[in-house]
């Protein structure tokens, strides 16, 4: 079993859609939670982190549920711009050497 | 300011020939990573280095080495090209004290034949 797993999709939504995405972890005894964002041949790039409480940055909302190990992301009033690769990110702690990487969710957003 | 840089953008290698994959990044990171990146799996790490002189091996190190010439530089070796070796590989550097935030570079696609 993947220590994070994703749904690859492709989610495909038109402009303007809400959209989820969802990924479990395997580790209970993970400290720490990401989103990265990537675009097609590009390098990752950090979106938000996610905390216990649940957070919002813009139109990006990100939750955690400890108990079972499960974290989203909602994507409001979706844009152009947010087709991407979604990787979820997970800090099994014990040092910095220790993130483990979902494979990603793939967003097509089309007008 | 240019980040993470890494060359070359792509390789095309026959097995057995060797390679190295140059990283250098300007943010002053103490942490730079060594990942490759394949379809369906999720970016794994090779190797890593904590600061200037010291590298650890990380999920796959076989058939890699690492040098971190200087804080700027972490090179990554590939000796004897293997065909599973085919892949993009990624470097990224973080600083100390936020190292989930990890800077990647544009990558390099490697082919081995």
């Amino acid at each position: 079993r993947k220590e994070v797993e994703q749904d690859p999709g492709p989610f495909n939504v038109p402009e303007g859609a809400t959209v989820a995405f969802n990924c479990t972890y395997s580790n209970s005894a993970s400290q720490s939670f990401f989103w990265y964002r990537q675009d097609c041949r590009k390098e990752p790039k950090l979106l938000m982190s996610v905390y216990s409480s649940g957070n919002e940055d813009g139109r990006f909302t990100a939750q955690l549920n400890r108990a079972s190990q499960y974290i989203s992301l909602l994507i409001r009033d979706s844009k152009l711009s947010d087709s991407a690769t979604y990787l979820c990110v997970v800090n099994k702690g014990g040092g910095y050497n220790k993130l483990i990487f979902g494979a990603g969710t793939r967003l097509a957003v089309h007008p | 300011n240019a980040g993470v840089t890494q060359t070359p953008k792509f390789q095309v290698l026959k097995t057995g020939q060797s390679m190295t994959l140059q990283c250098a990044q300007d943010m002053n990171h103490n942490s730079m990573y060594w990942y490759r990146q394949d379809p369906g799996m999720g970016l794994r790490l090779i190797y890593y280095s904590a600061s200037e002189g010291t590298t650890d091996k990380g999920e796959v190190p076989n058939g890699y080495n690492v040098s971190r010439l200087n804080k700027r530089e972490f090179s990554l070796r590939l000796e004897s090209a293997a065909p599973s070796q085919t892949s993009v590989y990624f470097c990224a550097s973080s600083t100390g004290d936020r190292d989930y935030e990890q800077y990647f570079g544009p990558g390099t696609r490697l082919t081995v034949t």
